[in-house]
Protein backbone atom coordinates (compact mmCIF):
# COMPACT_ATOMS: atom_id res chain seq x y z
CA UNK A 1 0.00 0.00 0.00
CA UNK A 2 1.39 3.62 -0.96
CA UNK A 3 1.02 6.30 1.75
CA UNK A 4 -1.68 8.78 0.27
CA UNK A 5 -3.37 10.79 2.68
CA UNK A 6 -7.07 12.69 1.55
CA UNK A 7 -8.67 15.15 3.67
CA UNK A 8 -11.70 15.66 4.27
CA UNK A 9 -12.97 12.25 4.15
CA UNK A 10 -16.02 12.92 4.42
CA UNK A 11 -17.71 16.31 3.73
CA UNK A 12 -21.18 17.96 3.31
CA UNK A 13 -21.07 21.21 1.85
CA UNK A 14 -23.93 23.61 0.30
CA UNK A 15 -24.83 24.32 -3.06
CA UNK A 16 -22.34 27.00 -4.40
CA UNK A 17 -19.55 26.87 -1.91
CA UNK A 18 -15.99 26.49 -3.00
CA UNK A 19 -14.52 23.29 -1.79
CA UNK A 20 -10.66 21.75 -2.55
CA UNK A 21 -9.98 18.23 -1.83
CA UNK A 22 -6.47 17.67 -0.72
CA UNK A 23 -3.91 14.72 -1.54
CA UNK A 24 -0.60 14.03 -0.72
CA UNK A 25 1.72 11.43 -1.15
CA UNK A 26 5.04 10.79 0.57
CA UNK A 27 6.69 8.20 -1.68
CA UNK A 28 7.81 11.23 -3.97
CA UNK A 29 5.84 9.84 -7.31
CA UNK A 30 5.52 11.66 -10.32
CA UNK A 31 2.34 10.66 -11.15
CA UNK A 32 -1.02 11.96 -10.01
CA UNK A 33 -4.38 11.42 -10.86
CA UNK A 34 -7.66 12.22 -9.85
CA UNK A 35 -10.32 9.88 -10.25
CA UNK A 36 -14.68 10.51 -9.72
CA UNK A 37 -16.49 7.47 -8.67
CA UNK A 38 -20.35 6.95 -7.56
CA UNK A 39 -20.95 4.31 -5.25
CA UNK A 40 -20.59 0.32 -7.12
CA UNK A 41 -19.97 2.40 -10.35
CA UNK A 42 -16.82 2.61 -12.70
CA UNK A 43 -13.98 5.02 -12.18
CA UNK A 44 -13.66 8.04 -14.49
CA UNK A 45 -10.43 10.21 -14.61
CA UNK A 46 -10.96 13.91 -14.41
CA UNK A 47 -7.53 14.88 -14.01
CA UNK A 48 -3.61 13.53 -14.00
CA UNK A 49 -0.46 15.07 -13.58
CA UNK A 50 3.33 13.62 -14.86
CA UNK A 51 4.93 15.89 -12.60
CA UNK A 52 5.33 19.60 -11.25
CA UNK A 53 4.10 22.23 -12.97
CA UNK A 54 2.10 19.56 -15.19
CA UNK A 55 -1.53 19.09 -15.40
CA UNK A 56 -4.38 17.41 -17.65
CA UNK A 57 -7.54 16.90 -17.50
CA UNK A 58 -8.93 13.74 -17.99
CA UNK A 59 -11.63 11.68 -19.91
CA UNK A 60 -14.70 12.69 -18.01
CA UNK A 61 -15.68 16.24 -18.68
CA UNK A 62 -15.11 18.18 -15.23
CA UNK A 63 -15.63 21.64 -13.64
CA UNK A 64 -12.83 21.25 -11.14
CA UNK A 65 -9.23 22.33 -11.41
CA UNK A 66 -5.91 21.19 -9.88
CA UNK A 67 -2.73 22.35 -9.22
CA UNK A 68 0.40 20.60 -9.18
CA UNK A 69 3.18 22.93 -7.28
CA UNK A 70 4.85 20.77 -5.15
CA UNK A 71 5.68 16.93 -6.13
CA UNK A 72 3.73 15.65 -2.88
CA UNK A 73 0.62 17.57 -3.20
CA UNK A 74 -2.27 17.65 -5.86
CA UNK A 75 -5.17 19.20 -4.67
CA UNK A 76 -8.89 19.25 -6.32
CA UNK A 77 -10.84 22.39 -6.47
CA UNK A 78 -14.84 23.01 -6.88
CA UNK A 79 -15.39 26.68 -7.24
CA UNK A 80 -19.00 26.58 -7.05
CA UNK A 81 -20.04 22.81 -5.99
CA UNK A 82 -23.62 21.43 -7.16
CA UNK A 83 -25.43 18.41 -6.28
CA UNK A 84 -24.23 16.76 -9.71
CA UNK A 85 -20.68 16.80 -7.83
CA UNK A 86 -21.69 14.43 -5.29
CA UNK A 87 -19.83 11.87 -5.39
CA UNK A 88 -16.33 10.03 -4.10
CA UNK A 89 -13.16 11.25 -5.12
CA UNK A 90 -10.26 9.25 -5.62
CA UNK A 91 -6.57 10.43 -5.67
CA UNK A 92 -3.99 8.07 -6.65
CA UNK A 93 -0.61 8.29 -7.62
CA UNK A 94 1.80 6.20 -9.69
CA UNK A 95 6.14 5.85 -9.89
CA UNK A 96 6.20 4.78 -13.71
CA UNK A 97 2.37 5.24 -14.93
CA UNK A 98 1.92 1.85 -15.14
CA UNK A 99 0.65 0.87 -11.33
CA UNK A 100 -1.62 3.38 -9.60
CA UNK A 101 -1.80 3.30 -5.82
CA UNK A 102 -4.99 4.70 -4.61
CA UNK A 103 -5.91 6.75 -1.23
CA UNK A 104 -8.87 5.92 -0.05
CA UNK A 105 -11.06 8.88 -1.15
CA UNK A 106 -13.24 11.64 -0.28
CA UNK A 107 -16.79 11.54 -0.10
CA UNK A 108 -18.40 14.80 -1.28
CA UNK A 109 -21.97 15.48 -0.59
CA UNK A 110 -23.59 18.72 -1.87
CA UNK A 111 -26.96 19.66 -0.35
CA UNK B 1 -12.52 6.12 -28.25
CA UNK B 2 -10.87 3.37 -26.22
CA UNK B 3 -13.35 1.28 -24.52
CA UNK B 4 -12.85 -1.29 -21.29
CA UNK B 5 -15.66 -3.55 -20.40
CA UNK B 6 -16.56 -6.12 -18.40
CA UNK B 7 -18.77 -8.52 -18.12
CA UNK B 8 -20.80 -9.57 -16.09
CA UNK B 9 -21.92 -6.36 -14.19
CA UNK B 10 -22.97 -8.24 -11.45
CA UNK B 11 -22.17 -11.75 -10.27
CA UNK B 12 -23.60 -13.65 -7.05
CA UNK B 13 -22.57 -17.23 -5.99
CA UNK B 14 -22.65 -19.19 -3.17
CA UNK B 15 -19.67 -19.33 -1.30
CA UNK B 16 -17.59 -22.28 -2.29
CA UNK B 17 -18.26 -21.91 -6.50
CA UNK B 18 -16.12 -20.66 -8.66
CA UNK B 19 -16.36 -17.01 -10.52
CA UNK B 20 -14.95 -15.68 -13.45
CA UNK B 21 -14.86 -12.14 -14.72
CA UNK B 22 -13.75 -11.07 -18.66
CA UNK B 23 -12.43 -7.94 -19.77
CA UNK B 24 -12.16 -6.75 -23.46
CA UNK B 25 -10.52 -3.94 -24.84
CA UNK B 26 -11.16 -2.20 -28.27
CA UNK B 27 -7.38 -2.15 -28.38
CA UNK B 28 -4.54 -4.27 -28.02
CA UNK B 29 -2.72 -3.20 -24.85
CA UNK B 30 0.91 -3.65 -23.54
CA UNK B 31 -0.28 -4.46 -20.39
CA UNK B 32 -3.23 -5.19 -18.22
CA UNK B 33 -3.89 -4.59 -14.70
CA UNK B 34 -6.38 -6.37 -12.30
CA UNK B 35 -7.37 -4.07 -8.91
CA UNK B 36 -9.90 -4.91 -6.28
CA UNK B 37 -12.53 -2.79 -4.32
CA UNK B 38 -14.13 -3.72 -1.02
CA UNK B 39 -17.55 -1.82 -0.32
CA UNK B 40 -17.16 1.32 1.01
CA UNK B 41 -13.37 1.06 0.07
CA UNK B 42 -10.46 1.96 -2.88
CA UNK B 43 -9.37 -0.02 -5.56
CA UNK B 44 -6.18 -2.26 -4.30
CA UNK B 45 -3.78 -3.78 -6.82
CA UNK B 46 -3.62 -6.74 -7.62
CA UNK B 47 -1.35 -7.71 -10.54
CA UNK B 48 -0.44 -6.76 -13.84
CA UNK B 49 0.18 -8.99 -16.38
CA UNK B 50 2.47 -8.59 -19.69
CA UNK B 51 3.19 -10.95 -22.61
CA UNK B 52 0.37 -12.68 -24.70
CA UNK B 53 -1.13 -15.80 -23.50
CA UNK B 54 0.38 -14.88 -19.44
CA UNK B 55 -1.40 -16.80 -16.68
CA UNK B 56 -0.62 -15.98 -13.08
CA UNK B 57 -1.92 -17.59 -9.82
CA UNK B 58 -2.14 -15.87 -6.33
CA UNK B 59 -3.94 -18.55 -4.48
CA UNK B 60 -7.29 -19.20 -5.66
CA UNK B 61 -7.04 -16.34 -8.46
CA UNK B 62 -6.08 -17.18 -11.96
CA UNK B 63 -5.09 -14.53 -14.24
CA UNK B 64 -5.49 -14.87 -17.82
CA UNK B 65 -4.06 -12.38 -20.38
CA UNK B 66 -5.02 -13.01 -24.07
CA UNK B 67 -3.06 -14.10 -27.12
CA UNK B 68 -4.14 -11.04 -29.04
CA UNK B 69 -3.11 -8.94 -25.79
CA UNK B 70 -7.15 -7.38 -26.09
CA UNK B 71 -8.91 -9.66 -23.32
CA UNK B 72 -8.03 -11.26 -20.31
CA UNK B 73 -9.73 -12.68 -17.63
CA UNK B 74 -9.98 -13.52 -13.56
CA UNK B 75 -10.96 -16.73 -11.92
CA UNK B 76 -11.56 -17.43 -8.35
CA UNK B 77 -12.03 -20.81 -7.48
CA UNK B 78 -13.46 -22.31 -4.11
CA UNK B 79 -15.44 -18.32 -3.83
CA UNK B 80 -15.15 -17.27 0.11
CA UNK B 81 -17.15 -14.26 1.83
CA UNK B 82 -13.75 -12.23 1.88
CA UNK B 83 -13.89 -11.67 -2.28
CA UNK B 84 -16.54 -10.29 -1.80
CA UNK B 85 -15.53 -6.78 -4.03
CA UNK B 86 -15.81 -4.89 -7.30
CA UNK B 87 -13.11 -6.26 -9.84
CA UNK B 88 -11.48 -3.94 -12.10
CA UNK B 89 -9.16 -4.44 -15.49
CA UNK B 90 -7.48 -2.06 -16.78
CA UNK B 91 -4.93 -0.71 -19.33
CA UNK B 92 -3.16 2.08 -20.40
CA UNK B 93 -4.55 4.69 -22.95
CA UNK B 94 -4.07 4.73 -26.29
CA UNK B 95 -2.69 8.74 -25.97
CA UNK B 96 -0.89 8.24 -22.91
CA UNK B 97 0.79 5.01 -21.75
CA UNK B 98 0.72 7.04 -18.13
CA UNK B 99 -3.40 7.26 -18.33
CA UNK B 100 -5.16 3.73 -16.79
CA UNK B 101 -8.36 2.85 -18.10
CA UNK B 102 -10.41 1.12 -15.84
CA UNK B 103 -12.96 -1.30 -17.67
CA UNK B 104 -16.83 -1.36 -15.94
CA UNK B 105 -16.36 -3.72 -12.90
CA UNK B 106 -18.08 -6.66 -12.10
CA UNK B 107 -19.29 -6.52 -8.97
CA UNK B 108 -19.00 -9.90 -7.19
CA UNK B 109 -21.46 -10.80 -3.97
CA UNK B 110 -21.07 -14.18 -2.02
CA UNK B 111 -23.80 -15.60 0.12
CA UNK B 112 -22.18 -18.04 2.79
Amino acid sequence: EADIYQTPRYLVIGTGKKITLECSQTMGHDKMYWYQQDPGMELHLIHYSYGVNSTEKGDLSSESTVSRIRTEHFPLTLESARPSHTSQYLCATSPSGNTIYFGEGSWLTVV
Amino acid sequence: GQQVMQIPQYQHVQEGEDFTTYCNSSTTLSNIQWYKQRPGGHPVFLIQLVKSGEVKKQKRLTFQFGEAKKNSSLHITATQTTDVGTYFCAGPGMDSSYKLIFGSGTRLLVRP
